[in-house]
């Protein structure tokens, strides 16, 4: 199975800063991976698909990059709201696998 | 709009069967492209992807569950299950029934989640 590596596992940010997630694929995964926001108590939410395709409603401050094994996701400018978990997800194979999470905390 | 709804016992025996039903309102399961799944968060911890199965009734399973694992639909009753037979503790979780489209998307419908705890 293909694993998804992400880092850091836990960051602190303050409001207005620039924060950027890795994730990084045993394989290539082509632009086959998809980034999830989860906030306590709640199902994740999807952010971005196909790498860097935001889905509809998700502010502009978010955006992803890359493709094969190496892939980001950043927050332009972190707003409270964006406090959460941050899950990517390889969805190149039909046996599909998560990272193991980042969680953005505040300053 | 749609909606999942996940339902299913909040406890369940070591060694017994776990089963969730994912009711789906809004929209029929029996679409072209679309597939139906199953992700579970143990306490505290992270996302890990169950399986699939779409909407011609194929599965796709996650090798560390599939000797347990069974994904089926209901098409008049428009709901997917799930069924994992022979719990331990570490099968505690919530669990969550989510929709995706093509074989590559995202998963862009989730369920709320529904809390099973193994315990005897």
């Amino acid at each position: 199975d293909i694993q998804m590596t992400q880092s850091p596992s836990s960051l602190s940010a303050s409001v207005g800063d620039r924060v950027s997630i890795t994730c990084r694929a045993s394989e290539t995964v082509g632009t086959y991976l998809n980034w999830y926001q989860q906030k306590a108590g709640k199902a994740p939410k999807l952010l971005i698909s196909a790498g860097s395709s935001l889905q509809g409603g998700v502010p502009s401050r978010f955006s992803g990059s890359g493709s094969g094994t190496d892939f980001t996701l950043t927050i332009s400018s972190l707003q409270p709201e964006d406090f959460a978990t941050y899950y990517c997800q390889q969805s190149y194979s039909s046996r599909r696998t998560f990272g193991q999470g980042t969680k953005v905390e505040i300053k | 709009q749609l909606q999942l709804h996940e339902t299913g016992p909040g406890l369940v025996k070591p060694s017994e069967t776990l089963s969730l039903t994912c009711n789906v309102s809004g929209g029929s399961i029996n679409i072209n492209n679309y597939f139906w799944g199953w992700v579970r968060q143990p306490p505290g911890k992270g996302l890990e992807w169950i399986g699939n199965i779409y909407y011609s009734g194929s599965t796709y399973y996650n090798p560390s569950l599939k000797s347990r694992l069974t994904i089926s639909l209901d098409t008049p009753k428009n709901q997917f299950s799930l069924k994992l037979t022979s719990v331990t503790a570490s099968d505690s979780g919530v669990y969550y029934c989510t929709r995706y489209m093509g074989s590559s998307g995202g998963d862009d419908c989730w369920g709320q989640g529904t809390l099973v705890t193994v315990s005897s």
